[in-house]
């Protein structure tokens, strides 16, 4: 099993919905949890980062994070065909730690 | 704005041959890390270094791989010799790592590998 897992779609929502995405993760040891945007051939992109449980936004993105239930959340508002990508969650155990990313999943918002 | 830059951008080699990936990480950054994302999976790490030190390389296949990071800015990574299912996305990343609040990690654009 792996320790972080996420849906890999397809998502797929008309313009304008709210995006719904999350993720799972099996050891309470991690602390930092990240959110990226990579669309194809390209990078990942640092969308958002938190620390502590509770909420995050930053303009049309909303990252939630459950410790208690090992469960991470983001929402994207208002969703634009431009935000037709695929999402990462990643995490950290430690300052200094690598990164371990769920497998992704594939979002698209149709006009 | 500062971004993590990596060269080649595409790479195309023949199995058997040697190749090498190229990352300059953002300024002043001590942690690099190098990951390999296969098509449709998330990233997978392949080394970390902090500063010049690798701290992790527990996933890196050592009979074929190797990483530098000579002077902890600028780092190498080389496949040798390459394998068809070496063909993947190589990307590197790097983060400040200072403290509890300095962990984000931000990634280069990738090199994306193909073996012939």
């Amino acid at each position: 099993q792996k320790e972080v897992e996420q849906d890999p779609g397809p998502l797929s929502v008309p313009e304008g919905a709210i995006v719904s995405l999350n993720c799972t993760y099996s050891n309470s040891a991690f602390q930092y949890f990240m959110w990226y945007r990579q669309y194809s051939r390209k990078g990942p992109e640092l969308l958002m980062y938190t620390y502590s449980s509770g909420n995050k936004e930053d303009g049309r993105f909303t990252a939630q994070v459950d410790k208690s239930s090992k469960y991470i959340s983001l929402f994207i508002r208002d969703s634009q065909p431009s935000d037709s990508a695929t999402y990462l969650c990643a995490m950290i155990k430690a300052a200094g730690n690598k990164l371990t990313f769920g497998g992704g999943t594939r979002v698209l918002v149709k006009p | 704005e500062a971004e993590v830059a990596q060269s080649p951008r595409y790479k195309i080699t023949e199995k058997s041959q040697a190749v090498a990936f190229w990352c300059d990480p953002i300024s002043g950054h001590a942690t690099l890390y190098w990951y390999r994302q296969i098509l449709g999976q998330g990233p997978e790490l392949l080394v970390q270094f902090q500063d010049e030190s690798v701290v992790d390389d527990s996933q890196l296949p050592k009979d074929r791989f190797s990483a530098e990071r000579l002077k902890g800015v600028d780092s190498t990574l080389k496949i040798q010799p390459a394998e068809l299912g070496d063909s993947a996305m190589y990307l590197c990343a790097s983060s400040l790592s200072q403290g509890l609040l300095n962990t984000e990690a931000f990634f280069g654009q990738g090199t994306r590998l193909t073996v012939v």
